[in-house]
């Protein structure tokens, strides 16, 4: 079945560093949706991306979907405390398939 | 406006038990989607319901099964617990359209003993 591939697995950064996680696929994938999961919580919906190469940015959050629809990037540019949390890539249509996601910690 | 709500939001079950867990969607949403989260990983899908029925479903025993209301409320029953069923339940709704991002509630900590 269709899986995604989420590295790293961890990353710690300093306040200010850039920070990259990426999403693999062994398939085409229709969408890659991002969410963010902060300590204790619950996934919080961030962005979809469905084209082949598209880019799309958040204030310091850029999100790339790869042009072959099968990797996605989410860069982060100078980081700051209240970017701590797990960043999980998912797709689907109604059956989403999360990655393992990856555990950022910010170091002020 | 409220969001999606869970309850309860911890439970303590032993071996064998069996739990239900609700959850209401977020107004507007029809569609809810039932995730599980062990400590450290991913989301994994149990299953999605949408008009009552459940419409997708994924690699999950079926010792796990659902409901949805027709108020768009829902249910998860899980049978026979397993130490291994220890998870975070999710829940998430949508409005059921294909690619539709996915609000989650708080969950559901389920510790069994």
């Amino acid at each position: 079945g269709q899986q995604v591939m989420q590295i790293p697995q961890y990353q710690h950064v300093q306040e200010g560093e850039d920070f990259t996680t990426y999403c693999n696929s062994s398939t085409t994938l229709s969408n890659i949706q991002w969410y963010k999961q902060r300590p204790g919580g619950h996934p919080v919906f961030l962005i979809q991306l469905v084209k082949s190469g598209e880019v799309k940015k958040q204030k310091r959050l850029t999100f790339q979907f790869g042009e072959a629809k099968k990797n996605s990037s989410l860069h982060i540019t100078a980081t700051q405390t209240t970017d701590v949390g797990t960043y999980f890539c998912g797709s689907g249509t109604y059956k989403y398939i999360f990655g393992t996601g990856t555990r950022l910690k910010v170091l002020a | 406006d409220a969001g999606v709500t869970q309850s309860p939001t911890h439970l303590i079950k032993t071996r064998g038990q069996q739990v239900t867990l609700r959850c209401s969607p977020k107004s507007g949403h029809d569609t809810v989607s039932w995730y599980q989260q062990a400590l450290g990983q991913g989301p994994q899908f149990i299953f999605q319901y949408y008009e009552e029925e459940e419409r997708q479903r994924g690699n999950f025993p079926d010792r796990f099964s659902g409901h949805q209301f027709p108020n768009y409320s829902s249910e998860l029953n899980v049978n026979a617990l397993l130490l291994g069923d220890s998870a975070l339940y999710l829940c998430a709704s949508s409005t059921g359209t294909k690619n539709s991002p996915l609000h989650f509630g708080n969950g559901t900590r389920l510790t069994v003993t």
